[in-house]
């Protein structure tokens, strides 16, 4: 069956200007995961969404950063005003309830802020 | 406390050889263990996961360790082929509802032919 996919696969933007990024997770997984990967801080956990609500929001940097869920299915991240520093590649990952802990993950959003 | 530490950094194996990437862990509310595989450009792939229950776990070529007192976890590669270079995350969550991974470092493997 298809996988976790994520749009666009790479994105440039200058600073200062907002982006989203996209997420399709596999048919039918109620938990959907953003994490970053950076150079700097390797695999870092952003946001998790159960159906539609987000009941961990820790890992969000700043509240330039946010993220909605809608119809229990596509994610959809914004950063606001972008920074040099929010260069790095944005990943998706779902999640069924009926195998506690296997999160499977997308292709990411690399995204470079010029 | 939320750490997970990986070693190596990189690792070179010949061709048919083992490789070993070790992790520790502070926090014993961790109960999932997974490893991914990643190859450059792509996502992180699901390899192998086990729990704290079982000290060992094998999948084909692929086996984990797990000493649940030493709070450390392992990944053995067996018979190591080229193809299997690539960066090696282990990662650990807890039954807190949201189970979100803590990662490690990663390793870059490189196995010669």
């Amino acid at each position: 069956g298809a996988g976790v996919s994520q749009s666009p696969s790479n994105k440039v933007t200058e600073k200062g200007k907002d982006v989203e990024l996209r997420c399709d997770p596999i048919s039918g997984h109620t938990a959907l995961y953003w994490y970053r990967q950076s150079l700097g801080q390797g695999l870092e956990f952003l946001i998790y969404f159960q159906g539609n609500s987000a009941p961990d929001k820790s890992g969000l940097p700043s509240d330039r950063f946010s993220a909605e869920r809608t119809g229990g299915s596509v994610s959809t991240l914004t950063i606001q005003r972008t920074q040099q520093e929010d260069s790095a590649v944005y990943l998706c990952a779902s999640s069924s309830q009926g195998v506690i802990g296997e999160q499977y993950f997308g292709p990411g959003t690399r995204l470079t802020v010029t | 406390q939320q750490q997970v530490k990986q070693s190596p950094q990189s690792l070179i194996v010949q061709k048919g050889g083992i490789s070993i990437i070790n992790c520790a862990y502070e926090n014993t509310a961790f109960d999932y263990f997974p490893w991914y595989q990643q190859f450059p450009g792509k996502g992180p792939a699901l390899l192998i996961a086990i729990r704290p229950d079982v000290s060992e776990k094998k999948e084909g070529r692929f086996t984990i360790s797990f000493n649940k007192s030493a709070k450390q976890f392992s990944l053995h590669i067996m018979d190591s082929q080229p193809g299997d270079s690539a960066t090696y995350f282990c990662a650990a969550s807890e039954n807190s509802g949201t189970y979100k991974y803590i990662f490690g470092t990663g390793t870059r493997l490189k196995v010669l032919a």
